[in-house]
Order: C-alpha cells, then sequence, then structure tokens
C-alpha cells in the first residue's frame, strides 16, 4: 500500500463548477500537507501549504485537512479553463528545514470552457 | 533570479551512455533535492543536499547515479550505463529554511 493514495482521474468539469480533490494518507507522522499544480511537460508550483488539521484559504483555493481521519482535500471554486492542469497532493513528517516530501500520483482535472 | 534553472531540458541518449543533468537553485536557497517522476506518477524523492552536504539519498539512487553540489551552489546528477528503466523526468527543486519546495521545469530523459 502507498503512503499516499490519490485518484488518478481524470476529472473533467464545467467552467465555473466547483471542484473537490481528494487525498487518504497511512504515515500518521505526516504533519505538513502541500497541493501542486503541474502543467504539462513542466515543474509542480505549489499552491497551498498547510500544517496539521484546519483550513486553509487562498482566492480561489481552499486546502482541508482532517488528520484524524488521514484525509486532506483542495476545493477549487469558480473553476476556469486555466485551472487545466494535474494536482499533486504532498506531505511531510517535518517542516522549516529539512523536508523529505511524499507525493500523491495526481489528480488530472480538465475545465472545459 | 528568476526560479529554479534545469538544463538540459531534453536528453535522448542510447543505453549504456552516461549522461549528466545540471541544476542552478534558487540562490538564497540552501537546501536543494532531486527527484524522479515518471509518467502518470508523482515525483519520488532521490536525494538532498543542505549547502555542499548530501545528507540523504533514496533507495532508488542505485550505485549508477551519482549526485553532487560543489560548493553549496549548482548540482550535477550523473546517470552511468544507462538503462532504459532510467527513463523519466529528473526534477530538481530549492527551498530556504522554510517550507515549500520550489521546482524547477525538469529534464525529461529518454533512453533509446
Amino acid at each position: 500500500q502507498k503512503e499516499v493514495e490519490q485518484d488518478p482521474g481524470p476529472l473533467s468539469v464545467p467552467e465555473g463548477a466547483i471542484v473537490s480533490l481528494n487525498c487518504t494518507y497511512s504515515n500518521s507522522a505526516f504533519q505538513y500537507f502541500m497541493w501542486y499544480r503541474q502543467y504539462s511537460r513542466k515543474g509542480p508550483e505549489l499552491l497551498m501549504y498547510t500544517y496539521s488539521s484546519g483550513n486553509k484559504e487562498d482566492g480561489r483555493f481552499t486546502a482541508q485537512v482532517d488528520k484524524s481521519s488521514k484525509y486532506i482535500s483542495l476545493f477549487i471554486r469558480d473553476s476556469q479553463p486555466s485551472d487545466s492542469a494535474t494536482y499533486l497532493c504532498a506531505m511531510s513528517a517535518r517542516g522549516g528545514g529539512y523536508q523529505k516530501v511524499t507525493f500523491g500520483t495526481g489528480t488530472k482535472l480538465q475545465v472545459i470552457p | 533570479d528568476t526560479g529554479v534553472s534545469q538544463d538540459p531540458r531534453h536528453k535522448i541518449t542510447k543505453r549504456g551512455q552516461n549522461v549528466t543533468f545540471r541544476c542552478d537553485p534558487i540562490s538564497e536557497h540552501n537546501r536543494l533535492y532531486w527527484y524522479r517522476q515518471t509518467l502518470g506518477q508523482g515525483p519520488e524523492f532521490l536525494t538532498y543536499f543542505q549547502n555542499e552536504a548530501q545528507l540523504e539519498k533514496s533507495r532508488l539512487l542505485s550505485d549508477r547515479f551519482s549526485a553532487e553540489r560543489p560548493k553549496g551552489s549548482f548540482s550535477t546528477l550523473e546517470i552511468q550505463r544507462t538503462e532504459q528503466g532510467d527513463s523519466a523526468m529528473y526534477l530538481c527543486a530549492s527551498s530556504p529554511q522554510g517550507n515549500g519546495y520550489t521546482f524547477g521545469s525538469g529534464t525529461r530523459l529518454t533512453v533509446v
């Protein structure tokens, strides 16, 4: 069993829809949770960084972490065609300095105009 | 400084040849990471440098792989005697003493 599980999709939604992306994990030591966006043939780009349980909002993006269920989510409001990309969840046991990050496989999202 | 720079962007090599990739991190970042990503998968950790010291290596980094970061600036990743299974995107990332990585655009390696 992988430490981080993520549905690969693809997920196809109409423009303006609310998108929900999710990951589950098995390692209870994970405390730092991230979401990256990756366009085709590009490196991942950090979208959200959260510590422990709770919610964090940044513009149209909201990240939620439920450590008791080992479940994290990313919500995208008013989705745009430019949001079409692969979304990777990622997590680590340590923050600040050294971070060995474990990634999910990524969910491919397509927003249809 | 415009971010993490990787060179080359693409490399096609014959099986058995040696290849070397270069990564230039963001200048004020003292931490540098190499990851490998295959199609349909998330990035997998290879190795980590703090300044010039290589502090951790993954089991994925076989004896054919070597990474260096002389003087704590740019880093190189060399693969000797390449195999078809080495075909992947090799990603470099850097971070300050803070949170989250900044990735480069990667080097896509194809071994034929």
